[in-house]
């Protein structure tokens, strides 16, 4: 399937502050881009998702940013709160019907 | 609650031994998906079944094969089972097979193989 790369591995921010989540890929084919949240021994949720056509997206404190030329999108969380911990995944549709998932992103929230 | 059930919610089993594990998709959903996630490798994209049919495949192994059946529910059997299994293995479903498809996961099972 199609390569993701996600970064960074691990991010610990201050509550308040912003965070942001890369991820790159090589298939100009891919069309949809959506990003689930996963907390401790639970199922991922998806939190947000953008389509090719469109640029970005916010939902409140989410926004998912997309680049199609230099092939990377972003997840960017404002004003985080210490519920926002937990690992990230960006995935994408590729030629096939499968999501495609980077290797996620720890995310830590501190008070 | 997604509304996607999987059973049971933890395994246990030795080495060489053969696990089913099942999958009831969101009602009204056609595709279902198997993903196994491992801490070493993230969530990896096994197979899916589109209205009883495999449409497509992804990291599987050959001891690892699925179906679909008619009521659109889905089995995942493991067998010769190794130690390297031992993961959590979710199902996803959706109600069409591409396109923008968010896919609905459910609980997981753990499989824990001694």
């Amino acid at each position: 399937g199609e390569n993701v790369e996600q970064h960074p591995s691990t991010l610990s921010v201050q509550e308040g502050d912003s965070a942001v989540i890369k991820c790159t890929y090589s298939d100009s084919a891919s069309n949809y881009f959506p990003w689930y949240k996963q907390e401790l021994g639970k199922r991922p949720q998806l939190i947000i998702d953008i389509r090719s056509n469109v640029g970005e997206k916010k939902d409140q404190r989410i926004a998912v940013t997309l680049n199609k030329t230099a092939k990377h999108f972003s997840l960017h969380i404002t004003e985080t709160q210490p519920e926002d911990s937990a690992v990230y995944f960006c995935a994408l549709h590729d030629s096939g019907y499968a999501l495609n998932f980077g290797k996620g992103t720890s995310l830590l929230v501190t008070p | 609650d997604s509304g996607v059930t999987q059973t049971p919610k933890h395994l246990i089993t030795a080495t060489g031994q053969r696990v089913t594990l099942r999958c009831s998709p969101r009602s009204g959903d056609l595709s279902v998906y198997w993903y196994q996630q491992s801490l070493d490798q993230g969530l990896q994209f096994l197979i899916q079944y589109y209205n009883g049919e495999e449409r497509a495949k992804g990291n599987i192994l050959e001891r690892f094969s699925a179906q679909q059946f008619p009521d659109l529910h889905s089995e995942l059997n493991l067998s010769s089972l190794e130690l390297g299994d031992s993961a959590l293995y979710f199902c996803a479903s959706s109600v069409v097979a591409g396109g923008r498809n968010e896919q609905f996961f459910g609980p997981g099972t753990r499989l824990t193989v001694l």
